[in-house]
């Protein structure tokens, strides 16, 4: 079975710019997430989708992020103006989605690690 | 919102001997506890998963047990090996929110020869 892919692996850009992450989850799986994972810290979810819904957005600084997963498979994470403090690695990861509400297995991506300069 | 602490930070053992690593969370509601190994440079993996229905869980030489009445879970490796060097994250699911999981902030874990 095909893991969650991530591209691009590897990002540097100035203050100010823009910058977009993909994610293909794994197929089949209906919640895509991604997370923020800042150097010596726990991932931070920034967004979950259900399908091409969002469940869950409160962490996301929408004055400057956004995401969308238009048909419900593949997703993109956006950064507009990116800041120092956005350095960090995103990660996506999927799961089934079919536990209603129950914790479930979540699957990683190896991450984009974004240096902003 | 879920807090999960996670300690120690850093832990060192020598090859063969114990590794315990634990984790307190806020949310009674709570209800699955992942842990995620997490080499350095790659992705984090599930290495064990427990549910509050369940007390305690092992899979080859790792366990989790869980004690809901004092909401906390811990990890434990044992006869370590050079290749469990890694960081170690717990993480916790309150009921209610789909999956969101709330991490703690990882133990790093240096198994020494």
């Amino acid at each position: 079975e095909a893991g969650v892919a991530q591209s691009p692996r590897y990002k540097i850009i100035e203050k100010r710019q823009s910058v977009a992450f993909w994610c293909n989850p794994i197929s089949g799986h209906a919640t895509l997430y991604w997370y923020q994972q800042i150097l010596g810290q726990g991932p931070k979810l920034l967004i979950q989708f259900q399908n091409n819904g969002v469940v869950d957005d409160s962490q996301l600084p929408k004055d400057r992020f956004s995401a969308e997963r238009l048909k419900g498979v593949d997703s993109t994470l956006k950064i507009q103006p990116a800041k120092l403090e956005d350095s960090a690695v995103y990660l996506c990861a999927s799961s089934l989605g079919s536990s209603g509400g129950q914790g479930e297995t979540q699957y990683f991506g190896p991450g984009t690690r974004l240096l902003v300069l | 919102g879920e807090n999960v602490e996670q300690h120690p930070s850093t832990l060192s053992v020598q090859e063969g001997d114990s590794a315990v690593i634990k984790c307190t969370y806020s949310d009674s509601a709570s209800n699955y506890f992942p842990w995620y190994k997490q080499e350095l440079g790659k992705r984090p993996q599930l290495i064990i998963d427990i549910r509050s229905n369940v007390g305690e869980k092992k899979d080859q030489r790792i366990a989790v047990t869980l004690n809901k009445t004092a909401k906390h879970f811990s990890l434990h490796i044992t006869e370590t090996q050079p290749e469990d060097s890694a960081v170690y994250f717990c993480a916790a699911t309150p009921t209610g929110t789909a999956s969101k999981l709330t991490f703690g902030t990882g133990t790093r874990l240096q198994v020494t020869l």
